[in-house]
């Protein structure tokens, strides 16, 4: 399966925990992008990464949540001190790096915050 | 500012029936993409259709077809003869480009098709 792969499929934490999700990209797509998706609602970006270079993050992004993309390849989604309003599912896309190319998506890893 | 609206929340249709899916978009950009997904239950958005907005011819895949029109600001959605294994939620979604050449997709709420048998 050559598909953009994101691990875990679901997470349950409590409140006040840190999380971390990874992504892995389709192999020669070098732009990567998160998104968080809430219930009854269209994804909504996040941040994204040209190669290992984090070019742009949404102010949805506070202060708890880091990503990084080391060496260009797989990225994670850190969450720290996990709220409520943090539960959703997370979605992670890649494409090439030319143009408007389509974002191809994973299966996402839900989050649900007891 | 960009937007992407689509009005209808959830549509219910039997086996075999055509069904439209509307999309109105928003932006200020001359050179812009629309984008179709459809989200089946198992979460994953997967790929329909791009389309630039220079090109407003309408496209047909199969029992799918788009239609583009920049004088109302729509990228509506046909289904021809749905099938069962259509239902699912379906996003419009407009790419606009920034700076560095990139792009971020700005998603509407979706559509919710069932369709029963």
């Amino acid at each position: 399966d050559t598909g953009v792969s994101q691990d875990p499929r679901h997470k349950i934490t409590k409140r006040g925990q840190n999380v971390t999700f990874r992504c892995d990209p389709i192999s020669e797509h070098n732009r990567l992008y998160w998104y968080r998706q809430t219930l009854g609602q269209g994804p909504e970006f996040l941040t994204y990464f040209q190669n290992e270079a984090q070019l742009e993050k949404s102010r949805l992004l506070s202060d708890r949540f880091s990503a990084e993309r080391p060496k260009g390849s797989f990225s994670t989604l850190e969450i720290q001190r996990t709220e409520q309003g943090d539960s959703a599912m997370y979605l992670c896309a890649s494409s090439l790096g030319r143009g408007s190319q389509p974002q191809h998506f994973g299966d996402g890893t839900r989050l649900s915050i007891l | 500012a960009q937007k992407v609206t689509q009005a209808q929340t959830e549509i219910s249709v039997v086996e075999k029936e055509d069904v439209t899916l509307d999309c109105v978009y928003e932006t200020r950009d001359t050179t812009y993409y629309l984008f179709w997904y459809k989200q089946p239950p198992s979460g994953e958005l997967v790929f329909l259709i791009r389309r630039n907005s220079f090109d407003e011819q309408n496209e047909i895949s199969g029992r799918y077809s788009w239609n583009f029109q920049k004088s109302t600001s729509s990228f509506n959605f046909t289904i021809t003869a749905s099938q069962v294994v259509d239902s699912a939620v379906y996003f419009c979604a407009l790419s606009v480009p920034l700076s560095g050449g990139y792009n971020k997709l700005i998603f509407g709420a979706g559509t919710r098709l069932a369709v029963h048998p």
